[in-house]
Formats: structure tokens, C-alpha cells, sequence
């Protein structure tokens, strides 16, 4: 079975912190991806990885960076964490040919 | 007008009930994901489909490529089965994701 991972299930941060979450994923998956949830709202696309050291931009990039130094790690970035930055964040891999999502478990992100 | 659908909203059914959860888009897509997601966050996939029926144990997915329509289906429904049931539609990297659907089975 895919193990998607992410490194922490709650994290509390103060307004300003930077803040990184991590995602790491054992089956040699091309693409991956970082999204957020929110009560009441689908899940909006912050960013996606389709190789090592790529990445392209989602709905709502803003606020947000990634890094993809190595195939099996995807890491979301918060510079400076605000309030709305409170939310469920979701890592997610897929094979090319888009076939199914594996996600991660889920940081629960509350920003004071 | 979102661009998918789902219908209901929210679902509240007995045990054993046969269910049946909507979703309808807009756009050209070449998949269609089912996925669900229990409280507590974690989501699984169901289903990807690109045309026809595709069934695994008491969850059966069927999609109108014409109609631009999907159904997902529960037999003989569990209260296990209670979660909300997501859609999504998309084409290369991009998915755009239903709200979801939640549903309660009551014992």
C-alpha cells in the first residue's frame, strides 16, 4: 500500500512564525501535491509537484512556497503565518496518467 | 455556478438502505474521482473513472461522459459507511473538487 506522511496531525503556531509542513511518500510517485481544507469549502489546490525541484502554482498560492529537493518529499512552506492560515492542510501523490490520489493523514494548522 | 455538483448535501438514511450520491460538472474532464473521508480527516480513494460502471465490494460508480453525471451507490448500507463523499473532476494535474456530501447510516 502508498504511505503518504505528514509530518505532524495538530500543530499550534503564533501569528508571524514560519512554519513548515512536511509530506513524505514511499512509492516513487511523480506528482504530488498540497491542498487546503476548510469547513464548508471543497479542497483548494495550494501547490503541485510534477518532478524534483518543480512546482507550479495552485488556486491559492498566496502566502504559501514549496520545496521538492528530493522525489519523495514535498514540504509547504508558511513564511509568515496569519490567522486565515488556520486550516486542515492534506498532502496527496499520484502516479502519472492521472489515476488515483493517495492523501496523508492531515495537519490540523491553527495559527494564534 | 460551481463547476461540480454534488447532490445531496447532506444524507441521513437506516441501515440497510440502498444510497445514492449526485455529481454533476461543467467542464471537459478526462477522470472522475469518488473519495471518502471519515472524521478526522483522512481521505481515501474510491474510484477513478473515465467512462462506464466500475463496482468494489458495495460501492458501485457509474458516469455519463454525455450528461456529464456520476453516481455513486452503496448497497446494503453500514453505519461504517457514514462519511462525506467527494467528487472531483479534472484533466492532468488540475482537480476540481464537490463540496462533498455527508452521509449518516443510522443503526
Amino acid at each position: 500500500d502508498v504511505k503518504v506522511t505528514q509530518s505532524s496531525r495538530y500543530l499550534v503556531k503564533r501569528t508571524g512564525e514560519k512554519v513548515f509542513l512536511e509530506c513524505v511518500q514511499d512509492m516513487d510517485h511523480e506528482n504530488m501535491f498540497w491542498y487546503r481544507q476548510d469547513p464548508g469549502l471543497g479542497l483548494r489546490l495550494i501547490y503541485f509537484s510534477y518532478d524534483v525541484k518543480m512546482k507550479e502554482k495552485g488556486d491559492i498560492p498566496e502566502g504559501y512556497s514549496v520545496s521538492r529537493e528530493k522525489k519523495e518529499r514535498f514540504s509547504l512552506i508558511l513564511e509568515s503565518a496569519s490567522t486565515n492560515q488556520t486550516s486542515m492542510y492534506l498532502c496527496a501523490t499520484r502516479t502519472d496518467g492521472n489515476e488515483k490520489l493517495f492523501f496523508g493523514s492531515g495537519t490540523q494548522l491553527s495559527v494564534l | 455556478k460551481n463547476e461540480v455538483e454534488q447532490s445531496p448535501q447532506n444524507l441521513t438514511a437506516q441501515e440497510g438502505e440502498f444510497i445514492t450520491i449526485n455529481c454533476s460538472y461543467s467542464v471537459g474532464i478526462s477522470a472522475l474521482h469518488w473519495l471518502q473521508q471519515h472524521p478526522g480527516g483522512g481521505i481515501v480513494s474510491l474510484f477513478m473513472l473515465s467512462s462506464g460502471k466500475k463496482k468494489h465490494g458495495r460501492l458501485i460508480a457509474t458516469i455519463n461522459i454525455q450528461e456529464k453525471h456520476s453516481s455513486l451507490h452503496i448497497t446494503a448500507s453500514h453505519p461504517r459507511d457514514s462519511a462525506v463523499y467527494i467528487c472531483a473532476v479534472g484533466s492532468n494535474y488540475q482537480l476540481i473538487w464537490g463540496a462533498g456530501t455527508k452521509l449518516i447510516i443510522k443503526p
